[in-house]
């Protein structure tokens, strides 16, 4: 059974840094580029980052650009997300979603088929 | 970059009843870019349909897309109460994702 398993959230001063994991099992974890997606309360959902198998390339959304970093390892099963210089407006619920490459005669799909259930950010004085 | 709009906000439905929610793109996309979600209250988003009318795991056969270009419909012929939670529109392109803002739909 695919499982994906969030962690690292809690309250965090504006300005401040918070490291969130994502912990893998049930599939081979190396096989697949991951996401993290995140929604504000109340809001909608917004993607974050994405990184590939190797760690190269990697993609950020504007708004999170220069402040967040994804990463992974692995020999862990674990993906990450280190997030600096926190702003009130990054306050959501972080979501990491594995994603599923598939190929058929109407061409490629990239589908974020797994998803934790998500760790809570929020970002207070 | 590609703007999704989702219409409308709110859709109130009875049960048994046919639902149709709109997405709308700034640009045309092709059909296999756009991925519809599923969210219930307090759960992670689940993958629903995706590209032509393709169903993810599990999900019932109600359930169906169509649309081109700019716009795309998720249908669902005749709901059931497990049904009523909040669809997503989503694009993938340039190595980016884009999300509508989604679409409550609501027990009338």
């Amino acid at each position: 059974e695919v499982q994906l398993v969030e962690s690292g959230g809690g309250l965090v001063q504006p300005g401040g840094s918070l490291r969130l994991s994502c912990e893998a099992s049930g599939f081979t974890f190396s096989r697949y580029s991951m996401n993290w997606v995140r929604q504000a309360p109340g809001k909608g959902l917004e993607w974050v980052s994405k990184i590939s198998t190797t760690s190269s390339p990697i993609y950020y959304a504007d708004s999170v650009k220069g402040r967040f970093t994804i990463s992974r390892d692995n020999s862990k099963n674990s993906l990450f997300l280190q997030m600096n210089s926190l702003r009130d407006e990054d306050t959501a619920v972080y979501f990491c979603a594995r994603e599923d490459v598939y190929l058929d005669s109407g061409g490629y799909y990239y589908l974020k088929d797994y998803w934790g259930q998500g760790t809570q950010v929020t970002v207070s004085s | 970059e590609i703007v999704l709009t989702q219409s409308p906000g709110t859709l109130s439905l009875s049960p048994g009843e046919r639902a149709t929610l709109s997405c709308r793109a700034s640009q045309r996309v092709s059909s296999n870019s756009l991925t519809w979600y599923q969210q219930k209250p307090g759960q992670a988003p689940r993958l629903l349909i995706y590209g032509a009318s393709s169903r993810a795991t599990g999900i019932p056969g109600r359930f169906s897309v169509s649309g081109s270009e700019t716009d795309f419909t998720l249908s669902i012929s005749r709901l059931e109460p497990e049904d009523f939670a909040v669809y997503y529109c989503q694009h993938y392109g340039n190595s980016r994702y884009t999300f509508g803002q989604g679409t409550k739909l609501e027990i009338k």
